[in-house]
């Protein structure tokens, strides 16, 4: 177990499909995250998981949003209905200390 | 919402020379962290330091953190043109159980 993994690194979908990430947190990490970030800005917190339960989402999380963690293992984050605003890199992090993050995944929305 | 803000947005300077960086917040916090970004790849921590604490070194990574002012510097000393990167600092916030919060970064290039 190396890091956190990201599935897909890219994604190219037309408006008004929905897509899903997963993310491969390290294993004895409690804690997920996902984060998204456009390009030049910093990352903004979208949801977290402690174990299984999700525990605090953002304003950004929109109806069209929605993560799951089973079992407190990987977790997927899925986009209904996707828009061109929905572009950017969306990535996962895990932590029972310390936070490690993943490589990302890239969405495009054309 | 991004807590802090990251001065400058951008630096540009030569490999040898030392690159400065600063952070303010806006809540008290329970720690500070520093992050690298490569262009279009995920974040790697580069260190962290406590609320008690005023300044942590790491290698070429000199980090200092004044909870008066709400503020922070990440000093990278003898640049090389590898550390050309996106830096990121993040709080972690006292009201329990948040999340990190990023600034929007500040992009470093270094000139061989």
């Amino acid at each position: 177990d190396t890091g956190v993994s990201q599935d897909p690194r890219h994604k190219i979908t037309k408006r008004g499909q929905n897509v899903t990430f997963r993310c491969d947190p390290i294993s004895e990490h409690n804690r997920l995250y996902w984060y998204r970030q456009t390009l030049g800005q910093g990352p903004e917190f979208l949801t977290y998981f402690q174990n299984e339960a999700q525990l605090e989402k953002s304003r950004l999380l929109s109806d069209r949003f929605s993560a799951e963690r089973p079992k407190g293992s990987f977790s997927t984050l899925e986009i209904q209905r996707t828009e061109q605003g929905d572009s950017a890199m969306y990535l996962c992090a895990s932590s029972a200390y310390g936070y490690t993050f993943g490589s990302g995944t890239r969405l495009t929305v054309v | 919402s991004q807590q802090g803000e990251e001065d400058p947005q951008a630096l540009s300077i030569q490999e040898g020379e030392n690159a400065t960086m600063n952070c303010s917040y806006k809540t008290s916090i329970n720690n500070l962290q520093w992050y690298r970004q490569n262009s279009g790849r995920g974040l790697v921590h580069l260190i962290l330091i406590r609320s008690n604490e005023r300044e942590k070194h790491s290698g070429r990574l000199r980090v200092t953190l004044d909870t008066s002012k709400k503020s922070s510097s990440l000093l990278i000393t003898a640049s090389r043109a590898a550390d050309t990167a996106s830096y990121f600092c993040a709080t972690v916030p006292n009201s329990g159980n948040t999340p990190l919060v990023f600034g929007k970064g500040t992009r470093l290039s270094v000139i061989a």
